[in-house]
């Protein structure tokens, strides 16, 4: 079975950059989609197939794919980008949807 | 807009069956897409369950696939997702949601709903 393996946290200062990465065996051959989820909410789709934008999501986050690792980043910080994040792709060898273990995001 | 909402009861006793509907509003779900269920542990992530497509083809997760069972009802546009023999290990919060395809994210998810495991 898959396993894509996420930091627990990352911490980034306000205005600063944060990167969450999350790595899997030759992962850039899967298309990879990041979800926000904040205390209490469902998860927000903020990146799909690797490093597209869905309509709404600043632009100070983008992604990317590459080797055995994809990694979200987070431009200018907010308080506001406090969360939880997940990565996501889909196993083709087993069909079925993976999501990493999650990073927490917190800006201080 | 396209709006999912999960129902059911909120409490399962141990080694009984779990089961939940969705009903979706503002889309027919005969019309296509791939609609699943994701669960999350309290103050853990997020777990798939499976996908229903709206022709009937399911895909279910490897760990509980021996005990799931998704099925689709396009009269009321709904879905519904059965978990068997519950334990209190399958207490989390139920999403559902919608995917454009396999490969795809998910666009739209429900609110969620808690269900609990207990005695």
């Amino acid at each position: 079975s898959y396993v894509l393996t996420q930091p627990p946290s990352v911490s980034v200062a306000p205005g600063q950059t944060a990167s969450i990465t999350c790595g899997g065996n030759n992962i850039e051959t899967r298309s990879v989609h990041w979800y926000q989820q904040k205390p209490g909410q469902a998860p927000v789709l903020v990146i799909s197939y690797d490093s597209d934008r869905p309509s709404g999501i600043p632009e100070r986050f983008s992604g990317s794919n590459s080797g055995n690792t994809a990694t979200l980043t987070i431009t200018r910080a907010e308080a506001g980008d406090e969360a939880d994040y997940y990565c996501q792709v889909w196993d083709t060898t087993s069909d079925h949807r993976v999501f990493g273990g999650g990073t927490k995001l917190t800006v201080l | 807009q396209v709006q999912l909402q999960e129902s059911g009861p909120g409490l399962v006793k141990p080694s009984e069956t779990l089961s939940l509907t969705c009903t979706v509003s503002g889309y027919s779900i005969s019309n296509g897409y791939y609609w699943g269920w994701i669960r999350q542990p309290p103050g853990k992530g997020l777990e798939w369950i499976g996908y229903i497509h709206y022709t009937g083809t399911t895909y279910y997760s490897p760990s509980l696939k021996s005990r799931v069972t998704i099925s689709i009802n396009t009269s009321k546009n709904q879905f519904s997702l059965k978990l068997s023999s519950v334990t209190a290990a399958d207490t989390a919060v139920y999403y559902c949601a919608r995917d454009v395809g396999l490969v795809s994210p998910v666009d739209y998810w429900g609110q969620g709903t808690l269900v609990t495991v207990s005695s």
